[in-house]
């Protein structure tokens, strides 16, 4: 367990609509990062928040988005549901964005797009 | 853009053999590299992680290797058990402008050790 939580854990959407995932950092860390992982793919990265600041952006279009809140927690929000979208989403905290620091993944929530 | 291979995509060998997995990176500019398990469905579990400057790090019968000049990453598990049975990814984290970017994955190695 690394005491990062993701909900819900299954979501079932249509194409079209809009989605809101949610992520508990573990206590203490003030950086959050979403990695999209296809079957059979690595993850790939979105974005990642810091101290309620995106700082980082993946390759992704922006009706992917985030908020990061003052107690670290943080939701990735995705507009306009394409099929493409369904996948595992994972969420990663770590203390801080230095380079001893080791990414802490939660479980992930399935998506899937109809 | 950093790109990160892991060769090979598929291993299966007998309980108790030593193996290698390995993983390369096109950029050398990284922050630190990691290694991560996932079980099927599952999140991921950090294993490893090498900073920039280290040459190696070890974790009971793991043991990682860094060659940042060649842009390598070796995996090492002694002993393996059927519970190392899993997706093994490597990660790297590349330095940009005044800080880290996200990390960058590989597609993975999906190891099955055969009891």
């Amino acid at each position: 367990e690394t005491g990062v939580t993701q909900s819900p854990t299954h979501l079932i959407k249509t194409r079209g609509q809009q989605v809101t995932l949610r992520c508990s950092s573990q206590s203490g860390h003030n950086t959050v990062s979403w990695y999209q992982q296809a079957l059979g793919q690595g993850p790939q990265f979105i974005f990642q928040y810091y101290r309620e600041e995106e700082n980082g952006r993946g390759n992704f279009p922006p009706r992917f988005s985030g908020l990061q809140f003052p107690n670290y927690s943080s939701e990735l929000n995705v507009n306009a549901l394409e099929l493409d979208d369904s996948a595992l989403y994972l969420c990663a905290s770590s203390l801080r964005l230095g380079e001893a620091d080791t990414q802490y993944f939660g479980p992930g929530t399935r998506l899937t797009v109809l | 853009k950093q790109e990160v291979t892991q060769i090979p995509a598929a291993l299966s060998v007998p309980e108790g053999e030593n193996l290698v997995l390995n993983c390369s990176f096109t950029d050398s500019a990284i922050y630190n590299l990691q290694w991560f398990r996932q079980d099927p469905g599952k999140g991921l579990t950090s294993l490893l992680l090498i900073q920039s400057s280290q040459r190696e790090q070890t974790s009971g019968r793991l043991n990682a290797s860094l060659d940042k000049s060649s842009g390598r990453s070796t995996l090492y598990i002694a002993a393996s058990q059927p519970g190392d049975s899993a997706t093994y990814l490597c990660a790297v984290r590349r330095i940009l402008g005044g800080g880290a970017d996200g990390l960058t994955f590989g597609k993975g190695t999906h190891l099955i050790i055969q009891p």
